[in-house]
């Protein structure tokens, strides 16, 4: 069973504040992919990376996947709070994708 | 495009009832998948569908639960007797063999079994 484990599980933090949060795993994937999801929402993917190294900036998000395809990491440059919001990333393998446990993280204006 | 499409938003049941979920994928995706939320497990994958074909169902918890999908625009989810422990948010998403597995997902499904 392939497992990712993200971390931290929860964040809270001032607006204007820098954070990393990571995703790691024991299993290679073809792919890594971030998504977010707010309350009573669904997930609402943010990024798709592939390969191994590669590294993708979303506005204030950079999202890097590892070299051996096993790990990432979204860091969020000065958060603000509409950041606010539960993070997922999620290894894919063919058409089906194993979920982290997610970062829940707060922006407090 | 509308997007995946959930019904109902939230559900209020006493243990024991059957309940139905609903589920329209976005037109055109061929794969769609079950997911259950709670807070102490997660998103977990319950079955997924290939061209209407059930797929894998190895994470349907027991025989309360099954799953459809008569045709390319509509699924169901069926849990039948209910328990409290089904409480969640059931998610369907959707997507195409021809991306990179992205899927998009519906609202989801509140459930509350008293």
């Amino acid at each position: 069973t392939q497992l990712l484990e993200q971390s931290p599980q929860f964040l809270s933090i001032q607006e204007g504040e820098n954070l990393t949060v990571y995703c790691n795993s024991s299993s290679v994937f073809s792919s890594l992919q971030w998504y977010r999801q707010e309350p009573g929402e669904g997930p609402v993917l943010l990024v798709t990376v592939v390969t191994g190294g590669e590294v993708k900036k979303l506005k204030r998000l950079t999202f890097q996947f590892g070299d051996a395809r096993k790990d990432s990491s979204l860091h969020i440059t000065a958060a603000q709070p509409g950041d606010t919001g539960l993070y997922l990333c999620a290894g894919g393998a063919g058409n089906m994708l194993t979920f982290g446990g997610g970062t829940r993280l707060m922006v407090k204006p | 495009d509308a997007g995946v499409i959930q019904s109902p938003r939230h559900e209020v049941t006493e243990m024991g009832q059957e309940v139905t979920l609903r589920c329209k994928p976005i037109s055109g995706h061929d794969y769609l998948f079950w997911y259950r939320q709670t807070m102490m497990r997660g998103l977990e994958l319950l079955i997924y569908f290939n061209n209407n074909v059930p797929i894998d169902d190895s994470g349907m918890p027991e025989d309360r639960f099954s799953a459809k999908m008569p045709n390319a625009s509509f699924s169901t989810l069926k849990i039948q007797p209910s328990e409290p422990r089904d409480s969640a948010v059931y998610f369907c998403a959707s997507t195409s063999s021809g991306g990179l597995g992205e899927q998009f997902f519906g609202p989801g499904t509140r459930l509350t079994v008293l």
